[in-house]
C-alpha cells in the first residue's frame, strides 16, 4: 500500500524554466512533508519541508506548496539549472509519532542546457 | 562539520555470511533511523533508535535483522545469514527532533551485494 505516491517517474525541462514535481499522499495522519534530492551512489540530501499548518514554504529557488484537502503537494524549482538533474523524493511523517519517514518512489528530473 | 557517516560504503558478502553496517550520526544528534532502498524503489523505513533504546522496529524483517545504538560508538545494523534478496542500499539518517522540526539527514549509504 503506497501511502506516498509520485506518479510521474520522470520529468525533463529546459534550463531556466520552471520544474514542477508532484506528490500525493493517502494517510490523513501525515502532517509534515519533506523533499529530498538524490544523486546516484549518494545519500538523499534534504531540500525543503513544510508543516501542515502552512500551505507554502519558500527557500531560494525552491518552493513547496501543500493542498491538504487534496492531499497533494508540489515542489517548484525556478529557474531550473542543469545541476538540479537528480532523483527527487517526496517524504511524509506524523510529527506526533516517532517521525519515521514514508517515501515515494521518486521522480527523475533532467534539466537540459 | 561532519555529516552522517556510514561504513563501509560497499560490502560484498556470500550467502549465509553476516553483514555489519555502521552509522555515526551528525554531532549532537541522538536519533538514528535506518532505511533500505531496493532498485527502482523509494526508501523504506526499517528501524528507529535512540541511545541504548529501540524506539520503533516496525519495518525490520522478523528474522536475521537486528540493530543497536550503544551508549558509546556508532549504530550497527546487523544482517545474519544474508540472502540475495538482502542486496540493496542501506541508508542511515539522524535528526535532532527539537523545536518541532523533523528533518532527517542522511549518510552516503552502504551498498550491500550478496553473491
Amino acid at each position: 500500500d503506497q501511502q506516498v505516491k509520485q506518479n510521474s517517474p520522470s520529468l525533463s525541462v529546459q534550463e531556466g524554466r520552471i520544474s514542477i514535481l508532484n506528490c500525493d499522499y493517502t494517510n490523513s495522519m501525515f502532517d509534515y512533508f519533506l523533499w529530498y534530492k538524490k544523486y546516484p551512489a549518494e545519500g538523499p540530501t534534504f531540500l525543503i519541508s513544510i508543516s501542515s499548518i502552512k500551505d507554502k514554504n519558500e527557500d531560494g529557488r525552491f518552493t513547496v506548496f501543500l493542498n491538504k484537502s487534496a492531499k497533494h503537494l508540489s515542489l517548484h524549482i525556478v529557474p531550473s539549472q542543469p545541476g538540479d538533474s537528480a532523483v527527487y523524493f517526496c517524504a511524509a511523517s506524523e510529527s506526533g509519532a516517532n517521525s519515521k519517514l514514508t517515501f515515494g518512489k521518486g521522480i527523475t528530473l533532467s534539466v537540459r542546457p | 562539520n561532519a555529516g552522517v557517516m556510514q561504513n563501509p560504503r560497499h560490502l560484498v558478502r556470500r550467502r549465509g555470511q553476516e553483514a555489519r553496517l555502521r552509522c555515526s550520526p551528525m554531532k549532537g544528534h541522538s536519533h538514528v533511523y535506518w532505511y533500505r532502498q531496493l532498485p527502482e524503489e523509494g526508501l523504506k523505513f526499517m528501524v528507529y533508535l535512540q541511545k541504548e533504546n529501540i524506539i520503533d522496529e516496525s519495518g525490520m524483517p522478523k528474522e536475521r535483522f537486528s540493530a543497536e545504538f550503544p551508549k558509546e560508538g556508532p549504530s550497527i545494523l546487523r544482517i545474519q545469514q544474508v540472502v540475495r534478496g538482502d542486496s540493496a542500499a542501506y541508508f542511515c539518517a539522524s535528526s535532532l527532533q527539537t523545536g518541532g522540526t523533523y528533518e532527517q539527514y542522511f549518510g552516503p549509504g552502504t551498498r550491500l551485494t550478496v553473491t
